[in-house]
């Protein structure tokens, strides 16, 4: 596997279920983040994690619960969300967080479906 | 607060050029990015600008001026596999990427 991996790539899921996303990267980064992807809207940036510590967590619900057990690895845990929920989520991955010319590289998505 | 504004949609026609703006307002600059992104896959990391100036990379170019807070990326001699949205980000004071909506071009053959 090459670049950032995310599984599954498709979730439907009731508003009283709990499932997790993975995200894995294979670059050697230190940084990971997880964004969530509307139509028409912005990228958002939800939590992100430099050197294995969290270091943003951008007024997000506590539905959403992410861990990061090693640099490798990033994990985005669901709780009784919501249908507006439903979007596509997406990892990315950096050398650091605090690089200006670090771009960063993203997996292909999750796309979540809250019935 | 902070924001990033570019175009919704564009239409161009295979063979041509287009230009796509952007402008923004963040608290601290640390660089502009462009990103494409085909419909249903990942963005993909186009182009860097921190510097006042043009980066020309193939047959796409991006610009800037910090002093407008103002960026473009050109695209020349438009193929059909150029369909995709682009998007501009800026990272801040805070290294935080902030990100624009994203402009969504159309290729016509």
């Amino acid at each position: 596997e090459t670049g950032v991996t995310q599984t599954p790539r498709h979730l439907v899921m009731g508003m009283t279920n709990k499932k997790s996303l993975k995200c894995e990267q294979h670059l050697g980064h230190n940084a990971m983040y997880w964004y969530k992807q509307s139509a028409k809207k912005p990228l958002e940036l939800m939590f992100v994690y430099n050197f294995k510590e969290q270091t943003e967590n951008n007024s997000v619900p506590s539905r959403f619960s992410p861990e990061c057990p090693n640099s490798s690895h990033l994990f985005l845990h669901l709780h009784t969300l919501q249908p507006e929920d439903s979007a596509l989520y997406l990892c990315a991955s950096s050398q650091d967080e605090a690089s200006g010319v670090a771009e960063q590289f993203f997996g292909p998505g999750t796309r979540l479906t809250v019935l | 607060g902070q924001n990033i504004d570019q175009p919704t949609e564009m239409t161009a026609t295979e063979g041509a050029i287009v230009q796509i703006n952007c402008t923004y307002q963040t608290s601290g600059f640390n660089g502009l990015f462009w990103y494409q992104q085909h419909a249903g896959e990942a963005p993909t990391f186009l182009s860097y600008n921190v510097l006042d100036g043009l980066e020309e990379k193939g047959r796409f170019s991006s610009f800037l001026s910090r002093s407008k807070g103002y960026s473009y990326l050109l695209l020349k001699e438009l193929q059909m596999k150029d369909s995709a949205s682009y998007l501009c980000a800026v990272k801040d004071s805070n290294y935080q990427l902030i990100w624009g909506a994203g402009t969504k071009l159309i290729i016509k053959p």
